[in-house]
This record gives structure tokens, C-alpha cells and sequence, in this order.
């Protein structure tokens, strides 16, 4: 039981280039979270999927996608990556987006652009 | 709206001694709570929540938290920190009409604890 898991660990990339974040949970959870996590400020939301085929933005969703390719996976997208995104990009699942089920985290993926 | 607050950026503690985290928070309705930890180069890790009944909470690692109405209030505690401790902590707070189960997470406090 791997619980939740991020690839890449680390990217860095040039303004401008895009990449895909990959996450998967094998906790059979319904929902779903992306979070970047900057200096000073906590944990942002950018989206969540409550459920298989449902997604929506979260406080900070401006030059992201996200695609729930299932119900274990939950991928986030850069199109056209800028220096504001460098950030630590951290996957979330729960059991169910309505109840009070406590998040569990993956180990994150540092991204650069520079 | 939901918001939370940690009022320091870092608390320093000597070992064997008792520790507090502050957490203030500011919800519509009635607030669900969680206190997570951050090791270096990992994720966030559970520790409890509140979400009703008793105000006193008890988590892992021997950590527990008070819940206080009056003070909007979620302080994280422990009676003898250890070593160990040294970590990122964060606050969560969630809304009770949030459908989303989106939680807004403070700053985060650092905690040191010397040997």
C-alpha cells in the first residue's frame, strides 16, 4: 500500500515549456486535491476532484489543467510554464469531498522554472 | 469565507519541556479542524482533527489540541516535546458548508526543540 504517490520529484523547466504532474492513490479514495506550497504561505488549493469525472478550481487554478483519469489518478498540467510557478506541488486524496475524512498527502514535486 | 491563522513563524522549545503551536481561525459556520506535520522533503502527515464533541483532542506522536469557541482558537500542544518534534506544522480549517471538503491551511509555524 503506497498510498499517495508524485513523478516527477524535481523538473526544472524553461518559461514557457509545459509538463504534466502525475498522481496516484491505491486508498480506493473518491476525491482528489493539487496544492502548491510557497514560503510563509501554507498550502494553496489549485483544483480538486470530489469524484471520478468531476473537477474544479480551487483558490490559485490560473495556468493550470487537471485531468481525473480515473478514479486513482489526478494529473496537473502546465501549458506554458512561468517563474511564479516555481513551487513545491503537493497531490492530496480523501475518502469523500462532503465529509470531514482527513487528507493524505504524497511527497511532493519540487518544480523550477526558470 | 474560511481563513486560519498561525501567529509564528517558528517556536523554539528545549527538550522535555511543554510545547505550543498557536492556530486562530475564522469560519462561517461551525469550524472542522486538522493539524498536520511536514518532515523535511516530505509530505504533509496527519495528526487529529476536531470536528465536534470533546474540545480536548489527542492525536499521534502524543500530541493533542484545544478546541476553544470564545477564542476561535485550535492550539496544538504537548506536554514533553522531544528532539524528534522538529518539524513544519500546519493548521487546517474547513467550513461545515463546504461540500468540497477544501481545506484552507495557515503559514505554517516551525518548530525547533534543543537538546
Amino acid at each position: 500500500n503506497a498510498g499517495v504517490t508524485q513523478t516527477p520529484k524535481f523538473q526544472v523547466l524553461k518559461t514557457g515549456q509545459s509538463m504534466t504532474l502525475q498522481c496516484a492513490q491505491d486508498m480506493n479514495h473518491n476525491s482528489m486535491y493539487w496544492y502548491r506550497q510557497d514560503p510563509g504561505m501554507g498550502l494553496r488549493l489549485i483544483y480538486y476532484s470530489a469524484s471520478e469525472g468531476t473537477t474544479d478550481k480551487g483558490e490559485v487554478p490560473n495556468g493550470y489543467n487537471v485531468s481525473r483519469l480515473n478514479k486513482r489518478e489526478f494529473s496537473l498540467r502546465l501549458e506554458s510554464a512561468a517563474p511564479s510557478q516555481t513551487s513545491v506541488y503537493f497531490c492530496a486524496s480523501s475518502e469523500y469531498a462532503g465529509q470531514t475524512y482527513e487528507q493524505y498527502f504524497g511527497p511532493g514535486t519540487r518544480l523550477t522554472v526558470t | 469565507a474560511q481563513s486560519v491563522a498561525q501567529p509564528e513563524d517558528q517556536v523554539n522549545v528545549a527538550e522535555g519541556n511543554p510545547l505550543t503551536v498557536k492556530c486562530t481561525y475564522s469560519v462561517s459556520g461551525n469550524p472542522y479542524l486538522f493539524w498536520y506535520v511536514q518532515y523535511p522533503n516530505r509530505g504533509l502527515q496527519f495528526l487529529l482533527k476536531y470536528i465536534t464533541g470533546d474540545n480536548l483532542v489527542k492525536g499521534s506522536y502524543g500530541f493533542e489540541a484545544e478546541f476553544n469557541k470564545s477564542q476561535t482558537s485550535f492550539h496544538l500542544k504537548k506536554p514533553s516535546a522531544l528532539v524528534s518534534d522538529s518539524a513544519l506544522y500546519f493548521c487546517a480549517v474547513r467550513d461545515m458548508y463546504n461540500a468540497g471538503n477544501m481545506l484552507t491551511f495557515g503559514g505554517g509555524t516551525r518548530l525547533m526543540v534543543k537538546p
